[in-house]
């Protein structure tokens, strides 16, 4: 089955810098990787996503880059703002099942300073 | 709208004791899960449901049972509770292969 792993665990950084978390996975079959934010308290939330026919893609200061061959995704944070201190999840899925199911990796506490 | 809400907040049970939690969504979507979060472990996947009428399991699904008997509930069951379900858990419905909402969370304790 699909693993995905995901580093670092914690990333400290001063408010402005940017930021960048980065994940593998190991099933080939995966073709969906969407990137949620957890803030202390609620539930995860979706803050972009990208499929396997694109390479990158950006919203804002948030973007993902996507390597199929290396198997490897990331989420670039520029410009870092105090409230984007959060935890940050990366997932691998694959459409073609019809479940959709997604595996988590195990998330990225980051914390801007001001 | 409310999104996807979850029913209890909080919980705490004693070892051998049963519970539902309640996944509750008025998004009209097909699509429904429940996950567990333990930290250091990221979200797993307990069981889901693609339509009313239908279940399936996930990564980690000993222990707990689900019914969707209306397109707009998802049920989570514990027949015995035991310590190793302490846990928060998220319930999260999509339309299809799209987006995952998540509801706020249930965080269980089992002493």
């Amino acid at each position: 089955g699909e693993n995905v792993e995901q580093h670092p665990s914690t990333l400290s950084v001063q408010e402005g810098d940017s930021a960048v978390i980065k994940c593998t996975y190991s099933d080939s079959a995966s073709n969906y990787f969407p990137w949620y934010k957890q803030e202390l308290g609620k539930g995860p939330q979706l803050i972009i996503d990208i499929r396997s026919n694109v390479g990158e893609k950006k919203d804002q200061r948030i973007a993902v880059t996507l390597n199929k061959t290396a198997k490897h995704f990331s989420l670039h944070i520029t410009e870092t703002q105090p409230e984007d201190s959060a935890v940050y999840f990366c997932a691998a899925g694959d459409e073609m099942d019809s479940s959709y199911k997604l595996i988590f990796g195990s998330g990225t506490r980051l914390l801007v300073r001001p | 709208n409310a999104g996807v809400t979850q029913t209890p907040k909080f919980r705490v049970l004693k070892t051998g004791q049963s519970m539902t939690l309640l996944c509750a969504q008025d998004m009209n979507h097909e699509y429904m899960y429940w996950y567990r979060q333990d930290p250091g472990m990221g979200l797993r996947l307990i069981h889901y449901s693609v339509g009313e009428g239908t279940t399936a399991k996930g990564e980690v699904p000993d222990g707990y049972n689900v019914s969707r008997l209306k397109k707009q509930n998802f049920l989570l069951g514990l027949e015995s509770a035991a310590p190793s379900q302490t846990s928060v858990y998220f319930c999260a419905t999509s339309d299809r292969g799209n987006e995952q909402f998540f509801g706020p969370g249930t965080r269980l304790t089992v002493l």
